[in-house]
């Protein structure tokens, strides 16, 4: 079975400044997807990024960026130039076909000092 | 609707007492996901659906839990005599099946507390 961990449970960063969180997950599988969600005191996930499998090439959306490493099942979200509005929990997710049940990791807490 | 609608966004019951929870999906998206969420955890599946049926639900915990979605359309989930570990964050996400970068958009959640 997929298994995705945070090993992070909080982080904090001062704004302005970037921010790692990272990921791990476990597969036998060669094509797959990931993501990264938010989760806001609202409690509704919002899709920050995702990446699939077979593209080399690392997601990029506006201040955020994923590194992920196919090879060591890693896929870490980069936040550059953090504000406070990117306070929220963070969870690292795995989908193994496109449409099919996301696996969530347990989530890091995000804060942002001003 | 714009989004996905759940309802109740908050349910406060006593043990042993049924609850149904409500999500109304994305208006066109054949996909519908239950997720739990307990307190300072990660989301944990529960159900798929693709259309009116399920294909995939491996993650009800026990005969307690059980779902259905009418008209490919809304979906509720149905806990019987509830108990204290029921308690929690329960999401609802829609998704079209079938097209290139597909994104499972997010109700708001049900909190359920069983008192």
């Amino acid at each position: 079975a997929q298994t995705v961990t945070q090993s992070q449970p909080e982080m904090s960063v001062q704004e302005a400044e970037t921010v790692t969180l990272s990921c791990t997950y476990d597969t036998s599988e060669s094509d797959y997807y990931l993501f990264w969600y938010k989760q806001p005191p609202s409690r509704q996930m919002i899709l920050v990024i995702r990446q699939e499998a077979y593209k080399q090439q690392n997601a990029t959306e506006n201040r955020f960026s994923v590194n992920f490493q196919k090879a060591a099942k890693s896929f870490s979200l980069k936040i550059s130039d953090s504000q406070l509005g990117d306070a929220a929990m963070y969870f690292c997710a795995y989908e193994e076909t496109s449409g099919s049940r996301l696996t969530f990791g347990e989530g890091t807490q995000l804060t942002v000092n001003p | 609707g714009a989004g996905v609608s759940q309802s109740p966004s908050n349910k406060v019951t006593e043990k042993g007492k049924d609850v149904e929870l409500r999500c109304d999906p994305i208006s066109g998206h054949t996909a519908l996901y239950w997720y739990r969420q307990s307190l300072g955890q990660g989301l944990e599946f529960l159900i798929y659906f693709q259309g009116n049926s399920a294909p995939d639900k491996s993650g009800l915990p026990s005969d307690r839990f059980s779902a259905e979605r009418t008209g490919g359309s809304v979906s509720t989930l149905t806990i019987q005599r509830t108990q204290q570990e029921d308690s929690a964050v329960y999401l609802c996400a829609s998704s079209v099946v079938g097209q290139a970068n597909t994104e499972a958009f997010f109700g708001q959640g049900t909190r359920l507390t069983v008192v």
